[in-house]
């Protein structure tokens, strides 16, 4: 694709309920990311795929929290029985190989109410 | 754990003005320094990246440097416009793995 895709841009969910974020990176990138926005907060690394393969999934908070990638393309992140303090914007980016300028979505804006 | 901060926090200036946006970083052991632009409602747009090795990058109105001895780089926004009116980010890539450390931002108001 042009750039990189992001769906739902905006998800409200109730307190408890699992969510899923989706992510699709520019087509042939093979580093893609997830980042987390919160109001008032600097953008907070979640984690790193290069291919399928999550090298650094350090920042992932919880162990609600979880992503996967198939055939080297799209990425999910889901967040089981989410919590209030979840609510924040979640960004995607994905870069080429040996690049490291990585190229932003628009973000998903999850509120949980 | 490299810590990344950016001051002012926020800046409002005639249209006109040059202008100067500080970044700051704890850990010198950077791969590179990047400095990118976020408007309301969109995603991140990259601005300028600078390599370890490198001491500034030019686009445009834009100038970066980078003094990693000293763990500082600053942004460099030449006849400032209202279309410059944004969040300015500056993040650092770690040398060891290609995560981002973020600063919080610097909010820029061009007045007309």
């Amino acid at each position: 694709g042009a750039g990189v895709s992001q769906s739902p841009s905006n998800k409200v969910t109730e307190k408890g309920k699992d969510v899923e974020l989706r992510c699709d990176p520019i087509s042939g990138h093979t580093a893609l990311y997830w980042y987390r926005q919160s109001l008032g907060q600097g953008l907070e690394f979640l984690i790193y795929f290069q291919g399928n393969s999550a090298p650094d999934k350090s920042g992932l908070p919880s162990d609600r929290f979880s992503a996967e990638r198939t055939g080297g393309s799209v990425s999910t992140l889901t967040i089981q029985r989410t919590q209030q303090e979840d609510s924040a914007v979640y960004l995607c980016a994905s870069s080429s190989w040996g690049s490291p300028k990585a190229f932003f979505g628009q973000g998903t804006r999850l509120t949980v109410v | 754990k490299q810590e990344v901060t950016q001051i002012p926090a926020a800046l409002s200036v005639p249209e006109g003005e040059n202008l100067v946006l500080n970044c700051s970083f704890t850990d010198s052991a950077i791969y590179n320094l990047q400095w990118f632009r976020q408007d309301p409602g969109k995603g991140l747009t990259s601005l300028l990246l600078i390599q370890s090795s490198q001491r500034e990058q030019t686009s445009g109105r834009l100038n970066a440097s980078l003094d990693k001895s000293s763990g500082r780089s600053t942004l460099y926004i030449a006849a400032s416009q209202p279309g410059d009116s944004a969040t300015y980010l500056c993040a650092v890539m770690g040398g060891n793995n290609r995560k981002l450390i973020w600063g919080l931002g610097t909010s820029l108001a061009v007045n007309p």
